[in-house]
């Protein structure tokens, strides 16, 4: 199995920050790695797929890069709509996927 | 507008099962797989399984091998999760989930609200 680790698990910010998160998973996954955002009582919400293509939708401010074990997502200017928690998923052995533990993003 | 609908809380005694239903609209159903996720309260995701709409095959995270089945009905384009033996780890909000398929598999962009499943004596 592919385990996927996020750090930090937590971060606080201020609105207009720049902030980044990392993803590091057990073996090289290629560019399989989405990222997703999820708000209190919310389904999770697509952001990013394919390590740094940019859903239809999600802002600019949103990015992400990386392959193989090391993966970031960097939102630039936060805005106060973007605290909330973060999630990276491997799919490099899809269907079979797995998520990291994810960070949790609050106002500083 | 491309959508999943989840059917309503459900509570159940330990040993017992439980079943979902997410209802899709808004595209072809049987173009897309589906997978479902849950997440213990508190808790991250956690990827249950997949299911192809259009023969029915099935892919389960091997933690879950021999109590969850996921079936679709095309008639009614929805897909279910069954989970057998229920115990109080078992208790958490599922969630139905589309793969994009297109340009990569494997990214979920379409999610169901959620369904909260709560086991207790």
């Amino acid at each position: 199995d592919i385990q996927m680790t996020q750090s930090p698990s937590s971060l606080s910010a201020s609105v207009g920050d720049r902030v980044t998160i990392t993803c590091r998973a057990s073996q090289s996954i290629d560019y399989f790695l989405n990222w997703y955002q999820q708000k209190p009582g919310r389904a999770p919400k697509l952001l990013i797929y394919a390590a740094s293509s940019l859903q239809s939708g999600v802002p600019s401010r949103f990015s992400g890069s990386g392959s193989g074990t090391h993966f970031s997502l960097t939102i630039n200017s936060l805005q106060p709509e973007d605290f909330a928690t973060y999630f990276c998923q491997q799919s490099y052995t899809s269907p079979v996927s797995s998520f990291g533990q994810g960070t949790n993003l609050e106002i500083k | 507008q491309v959508q999943l609908v989840q059917s309503g809380v459900e509570v159940k005694k330990p040993g017992a099962s439980v079943k979902v239903a997410c209802k899709t609209s808004g595209y072809t159903f049987t173009r897309y797989g589906l997978n479902w996720v849950r997440q213990a309260p508190g808790q991250g995701l956690e990827w249950m399984g997949y299911i192809r709409p259009y023969n029915g095959d099935t892919d389960y995270e091997q933690k879950f091998q021999g109590r969850l089945t996921m079936t679709t009905d095309t008639s009614t384009s929805t897909v279910y999760m069954e989970l057998r033996g229920l115990t109080s780890d078992d208790t958490a909000i599922y969630f139905c989930a589309r793969d994009m398929t297109y340009p990569v598999k494997g990214a979920f962009d379409i999610w169901g609200q959620g369904t909260m499943v709560t086991v207790s004596s």
